[in-house]
């Protein structure tokens, strides 16, 4: 069964930085491109960043470029989120799921939270 | 950028039908997916490329896409088909490619 497991997450300065992580297991990661998603409080879903499976093709949502960068490291089945210049509005559940096809999502990890606050 | 619209809430008592519509420009011409998430839980996919379900998921659960708006119908619903339910779509039409999601729509079972 796929699994995908975030951690890294926690609470920081306006800002700072952190370094969220997605280890996955159970299929060949490095054909399969990857996205970060998040939750925002009282808001719905937003896709941040996606990274092909090679690591060399990546995409950014407007409201993080230029703060975030997407990496992956096949060799350990491990998808990265480095998260710069941190903002409050940023506050959310962060959730890495696999993409199919540069299509949708078919798999999600369980999430985990962000909250940045002075 | 692309921008797809979806109902705040749909209301459906037990037993009965629960359409969740979304709305885009031309939306016909992409493929939509759809998603539920329930509080405290990820997002799980129950339609995608318009009309498609997953393994596991009921047939209860279909989808449709034509001109500006793609449904996704819940029949027979249950308690437990309360959720948020989102749209999303891929969008490549524009400078740069990027994953598009509706604002959500909670359904409440009555």
């Amino acid at each position: 069964e796929v699994q995908l497991v975030e951690s890294g997450g926690g609470l920081v300065q306006p800002g700072g930085s952190l370094r969220l992580s997605c280890a996955a297991s159970e299929f060949t990661f490095n054909t399969y491109a990857m996205s970060w998603v998040r939750l925002s409080p009282g808001k719905g879903l937003e896709w941040i960043s996606a990274i092909s499976g090679s690591g060399g093709t990546t995409f950014y949502a407007d409201s993080v470029k230029g703060r975030f960068t997407i990496s992956r490291d096949n060799s350990e089945n491990t998808l990265f989120l480095q998260m710069n210049s941190l903002r409050v509005e940023d506050t959310a559940i962060y959730y890495c799921a696999r993409g199919l096809q540069w299509n949708y999502f078919d798999h999600w990890g369980q999430g985990i939270q962000l909250t940045v606050s002075s | 950028s692309y921008v797809l619209t979806q109902p705040p809430s749909v209301s459906v008592a037990p037993g009965q039908t629960a359409r969740i519509t979304c709305g885009g420009n031309n939306l016909e011409r992409k493929t939509v997916h759809w998603y539920l998430q329930k509080p405290g839980q990820a997002p799980v996919l129950v339609v995608y490329d318009d009309s498609d379900r997953p393994s596991g998921i009921p047939e209860r659960f279909s989808g449709s896409n034509s001109g500006n708006t793609a449904t996704l119908t819940i029949s027979r619903v249950e308690a437990g088909d309360e959720a948020d339910y989102y749209c999303q779509v891929w969008d490549n039409s524009g400078d740069h490619p990027e994953y598009v999601f509706g604002p959500g729509t909670k359904v409440t079972v009555l």
